[in-house]
């Protein structure tokens, strides 16, 4: 496609229960990272890949939370045990390299609500 | 570690007024800065980045920015705000050779009113 595609766009679940978000990268694009966006906040880092490794998760707050990228285009996001405060919208962004000088493109996000 | 501070959460401008939007970063190093806008209902696009070179910086719809070292500041500026300008905008940094990772600011949601 001609963007960063994320799915689902919405996603309501239960407190307790496992979801799971799917970022569809520009193609092409090597480097891949989330963020979690929080009412009112900026963005904040979550994981990055290069290519289908996670080059750095420093910014996973828990193991709850886990991202795959097996062939190195299709991302999931994996959180497991869900708790009320995971709701956020959930953003994905792609690079051709890595965004250091190159500009990342950011999805429309996947809004997370634990109930 | 790296902090980016964004003094306006809200601002509120009529039309054909002058826009600028403060953004401060903590790091001592090299940096690369970006400003980054979400329209209403829509994905974060870029609107300028500075990695180098001449710290006036020009990005797309009339937006510019500066960048003054000696001040960590990359403030953003527009001499006329549009209507179409109502978005939330976003400061950025990330070091390079560090992942390409961005450090974001909380946001100035900026309205401006016809």
């Amino acid at each position: 496609g001609a963007g960063v595609s994320q799915t689902p766009s919405n996603k309501v679940t239960e407190k307790g229960k496992y979801v799971e978000l799917r970022c569809d990268p520009i193609s092409g694009h090597t480097a891949l990272y989330w963020y979690r966006q929080s009412l009112g906040q900026g963005p904040e880092f979550l994981i990055y890949f290069q290519g289908t490794g996670a080059a750095d998760d420093s910014g996973l707050p828990n193991d709850r939370f886990f991202a795959v990228r097996p062939e190195g285009s299709v991302s999931t996001l994996k959180i497991q045990r869900t708790e009320r405060g995971d709701s956020a919208v959930y953003l994905c962004a792609s690079s051709l390299v890595d965004a250091d000088r190159t500009e990342a493109f950011f999805g429309q996000g996947t809004r997370l609500t634990v109930v | 570690a790296q902090s980016v501070s964004q003094h306006n959460h809200h601002v509120i401008l009529s039309e054909a007024a002058s826009l600028e939007l403060g953004c401060n970063y903590s790091y001592g190093g090299t940096v690369n800065l970006f400003w980054y806008v979400q329209y209403p209902g829509q994905h974060l696009q870029l609107l300028l980045k500075y990695f180098s070179g001449d710290p006036l910086v020009k990005g797309i719809k009339g937006f510019e920015a500066e960048f003054i070292k000696s001040k960590f500041s990359f403030n953003l500026r527009k001499p006329s705000v549009q209507w179409s300008d109502t978005a939330e905008y976003f400061c950025a940094v990330n070091a390079p050779g560090n992942t390409g990772k961005l450090i974001f600011g909380q946001g100035t949601t900026l309205q401006v009113k016809p």
